[in-house]
């Protein structure tokens, strides 16, 4: 799987976009996009995953660039319960295989 | 729809003793698989089970174990621990489909071994 670069650590104002970006320029064809979240002492969450196409759902949009090597995930109106570790994975697809490589992840600090 | 249970919550243990963790799936997924989170390290895969069978492992020395069992719940074992095994471990579970799904998991058994 592809590695992953996050800035380590990220603020953003309560009720602003929070856009956390994420590079994977050695990503393959195969390989998607998946962001999860960790909030303190729980188990990470799924958020959104892409393979080539901006993707939205109810928490998050996902926008890849066009060359696939970089992403950001946008929380559209954070909120304090947003506060977490963001990871970033690049996961091959195969098959049926459900490996998830962590990397360190951003930690976004979302303030009043 | 349960989500992923794990059990027990919290433990001790003293070194070179063994350990069992359990693991319950959410209804209707067939993949588990085992994280171990230390401060250190981060978040590292330790295997996946799917149909009873180990189809994936990490880096992790034969003391960590797995099984899984019929109804997919699964269980870890670590024999022999170590003071470098308190960590927090976590499962996940997912669908099996044609294309990656997204794992969901549990809160985790925090493992403190002194």
């Amino acid at each position: 799987d592809a590695k992953t670069t996050q800035p380590p650590s990220m603020d953003c104002a309560e009720g602003r976009a929070a856009n956390l970006p994420c590079n994977h320029s050695t990503i393959s064809g195969n390989e998607y996009v998946y962001w999860y979240r960790q909030i303190h002492s729980q188990g990470p969450q799924y958020i959104i995953h892409g393979l080539k196409n901006n993707e939205t759902n109810e928490m998050a949009s996902l926008i890849i660039t066009e060359d696939r090597k970089s992403s950001t995930l946008i929380l559209p109106h954070a909120t304090l319960r947003d506060t977490a570790v963001y990871y970033c994975i690049v996961r091959a697809n195969t098959g049926t295989a459900s490996k998830l490589t962590f990397g360190t992840g951003t930690r976004l600090q979302v303030t009043l | 729809k349960a989500g992923v249970t794990q059990t027990p919550r919290y433990l001790i243990k003293t070194r070179g003793q063994q350990v069992t963790l359990s693991c319950s799936p959410i209804s209707g997924h067939r993949s588990v698989s085992w994280y171990q989170q230390t401060p250190g390290q981060g978040l590292q895969f330790l295997f996946e089970y799917f149909s009873e069978t180990q189809r994936n492992k990490g880096n992790f020395p034969g003391r960590f174990s797995g099984r899984q069992f019929s109804n997919s719940r699964s269980e870890m074992n670590v024999s022999t621990l170590e003071l470098g095994d308190s960590a927090l471990y976590l499962c996940a579970s997912s669908l099996v489909g044609l294309t990656p799904n997204e794992q969901f998991f549990g809160p985790g058994t925090r493992l403190t071994v002194l």
